[in-house]
């Protein structure tokens, strides 16, 4: 059975742009879930998607949005990056996203904003 | 919100146990996890726990769990150097779909 897959697995970016992150959950997970990893902040939640919909969002400016497909394939996009947005991103796929479910981790993708 | 707590730094000489350590704060966690992150890589789930377990044992995993204290404990026998990672401990919530982290705990394991 397939892992979580991120694509791609490297960027860099200039301030200023923008860039968008793919992510294909395990086949019959329906929820797909953000985080930012920084050395400073450590692991921080961005949202979650299940079903299409954005059931829970973090604390993150409305620079960094997302949603997700009917084939449960999720997407993140950030906005006018900045270089504080530089960052290990790595999203999760459980099948319903609820308390009793095993979270997977793709192997994330590393963004360089210069 | 939920807090999670670990201490940063671990270290063992190889062959010993490892016992790291996890405080957490919301009562009503239904499972607390642990992963292990290697460098350049994303979270790898370990094990995990059902809140109205005390231990579970998986190979060389044993993970504690004191609900009265909210404090949860991932030991390891025999530690190699391949065990050499940051081991986050994880809490899942009231909050759908979103679990709260430890900053991690980096064990350094010597030959």
């Amino acid at each position: 059975k397939a892992g979580v897959t991120q694509t791609p697995r490297y960027l860099i970016k200039t301030r200023g742009q923008q860039v968008t992150l793919s992510c294909s959950p395990i086949s019959g997970h329906r929820s797909v879930s953000w985080y930012q990893q920084t050395p400073g902040q450590g692991l921080q939640f961005l949202f979650e998607y299940f079903s299409e919909t954005q059931r829970n969002k973090g604390n993150f400016p409305g620079r960094f949005s997302g949603r997700q497909f009917s084939n449960s394939r999720s997407e993140m996009n950030v906005s006018t990056l900045e270089l504080g947005d530089s960052a290990l991103y790595l999203c999760a796929s459980s099948r319903e996203g609820d308390t009793n479910t095993e979270a997977f981790f793709g192997q994330g993708t590393r963004l360089t904003v210069v | 919100g939920e807090d999670v707590e670990q201490s940063l730094f671990l270290s063992v000489r190889e062959g010993d146990s490892s016992v790291i350590n996890c405080t957490y704060t919301d009562s009503s966690s239904t499972y607390l996890y642990w992963y292990k992150q290697e460098p350049g890589a994303g979270l790898q789930l370990l094990t995990y726990i059902f809140s109205n377990m005390d231990m579970k044992q998986d190979q060389r995993l044993t993970v504690l769990l004191n609900k009265k204290d909210k404090h949860l404990s991932l030991r390891i026998a025999d530690t190699q150097t391949g065990d050499s990672a940051i081991y986050f401990c994880a809490e899942g919530g009231s909050t759908l779909g979103r679990l709260y982290f430890g900053r991690g705990t980096q064990l350094t394991v010597w030959p």
